[in-house]
């Protein structure tokens, strides 16, 4: 079946440091590509996402490019900020009957040193 | 507008007991999902609800577990008896289209002892 594998954390490094996240995913056809970020305290929020092989997504800073022929979805930003620490998720969403799930990762912790 | 509420916020049960957790969702949206995630791993997919009726429920662990959403607004998830495994934190989401980007609560942590 589909499933997301993502680098094991914790990750912590300094402010302004370069970060890649890891992930890669096992899935037929063409899902959907999503990372989701969960501060502390809060939900589960949408980071950014692809939905087509070569999409690139990004949000405040952050990228991820949807990579079909690694099955890779990797999550960068250039310059990290203490703000950025929190939980992220990389996901997948099938279609068709598979488009009800959304498929996780294990989550990788980011901590960020003033 | 309201997000996704999620109530408890943490729950603390003896093994045995039972525990039972509500999620409001966002008004207007007729899909509905739980997930859990358990000791740190991934977050796992339970039931997906389309208005009150359950459209998929294949993650559903086993029996113990019980979710109902009557009328297709709040849905409820009981777990009786509660087990030492069944800790994790029980996140809740909706969206508007089956498709469509998922809103999620801050989620209900819950230790069983």
């Amino acid at each position: 079946g589909d499933s997301v594998t993502q680098m094991e954390g914790p990750v912590t490094l300094s402010e302004e440091a370069f970060l890649t996240i890891n992930c890669t995913y096992t899935a037929t056809g063409y899902p959907s590509l999503f990372w989701y970020v969960q501060y502390p305290g809060e939900g589960l929020q949408l980071l950014l996402k692809a939905t087509k092989a070569d999409d690139k997504g990004s949000n405040k800073g952050f990228e991820a490019t949807y990579r079909k022929e690694t099955t890779s979805f990797h999550l960068e930003k250039g310059s990290v900020q203490v703000s950025d620490s929190a939980v992220y998720f990389c996901a997948l969403r099938g279609y068709g009957s598979s488009a009800s799930k959304i498929i996780f990762g294990s989550g990788t912790r980011l901590s960020i040193r003033p | 507008e309201a997000g996704v509420t999620q109530f408890p916020s943490h729950s603390v049960i003896e093994k045995g007991q039972t525990v039972t957790l509500r999620c409001d969702p966002i008004s207007g949206h007729d899909n509905l999902y739980w997930y859990r995630r358990v000791m740190g791993k991934e977050i796992k997919f339970l039931l997906h609800f389309v208005k009150e009726s359950k459209q998929d429920e294949s993650g559903m662990p086993n029996n113990r577990f019980l979710a109902e959403r009557t009328g297709g607004t709040y849905s409820t998830l009981k777990v009786q008896p509660a087990e030492l495994e069944d800790s994790g934190v029980y996140f809740c989401a909706s969206s508007q289209a089956a498709g469509g980007p998922l809103h999620f609560g801050n989620g209900t942590r819950l230790t069983v002892t």
